[in-house]
């Protein structure tokens, strides 16, 4: 059982490159969540898709977007990198939209922007 | 408002029993969770509490008092395995849910 799947695991960018972090689950959830995770921080929320065709701006959106054409897939793209981007990005998803039951994380992808 | 606050490290004894505290201040509250995060790894879920008192569920046990906005996890029979972080979260009144920066716990043999 693969979970949410993450890709890549860990990548080093030139600033001002593009970039899209795969994120991809295999649950049926129907909400997921995009977190960037930095040292002395707690997980802040990017952006959020509470079901498939559907997106919205989480606390630190500026700089990245996100899409959900299907239940499954939630790539994440940084348009034009920037070195405050560095950070340790997590995918995850939940059953339902602000679900209290839990979530279910990725393993995360280390981006460095250079 | 976002404030949570948790302490940044903890150190304890195999063996021994731990409290990590919590706390928070919201206007619109639907619940506290409990995740645990190995280092270089994604958090897991822990707990979930969103009536006032103790949920127990093995080793790790979690209390909420709403009024109080608190909340501890308190670890038991601490195994090296436990070196964590630990990280606490509130559901506000969009269920979104805010993070504290968690707490390192260092088990010491």
């Amino acid at each position: 059982i693969a979970g949410i799947t993450q890709a890549p695991t860990s990548q080093i960018l030139a600033a001002g490159r593009r970039m899209t972090l795969r994120c991809t689950q295999d649950m049926r959830h129907n909400a997921m969540y995009w977190y960037r995770q930095d040292l002395g921080l707690g997980l802040r929320l990017i952006h959020y898709s509470n079901t498939a065709g559907t997106t919205g701006k989480g606390e630190v959106p500026d700089g990245y977007s996100v899409s959900r054409a299907n239940t499954d897939d939630f790539p994440l793209t940084l348009a034009s990198a920037v070195p405050s981007q560095t950070s340790v990005y997590f995918c995850a998803s939940s059953a339902l939209p602000g679900s209290t039951g839990e979530l279910f994380f990725g393993e995360g992808s280390r981006l460095t922007v250079l | 408002g976002q404030n949570i606050d948790q302490p940044t490290e903890m150190t304890a004894t195999e063996g021994a029993i731990v409290q990590i505290n919590c706390t928070y201040q919201t206007s619109g509250f639907n619940g506290l969770f409990w995740y645990q995060q190995h280092a270089g790894e994604a958090p897991t879920f822990l707990s979930y509490n969103v009536l006032d008192g103790l949920e127990e569920k093995g080793r790790f046990s979690s209390f909420l008092s709403r009024s109080k906005g608190y909340s501890y996890l308190l670890l038991k029979e601490l195994q090296m395995k436990d070196s964590a972080s630990y990280l606490c979260a509130y559901m506000d009144s969009n269920y979104q849910l805010i993070w504290g920066a968690g707490t390192k716990l260092i088990i010491k043999p």
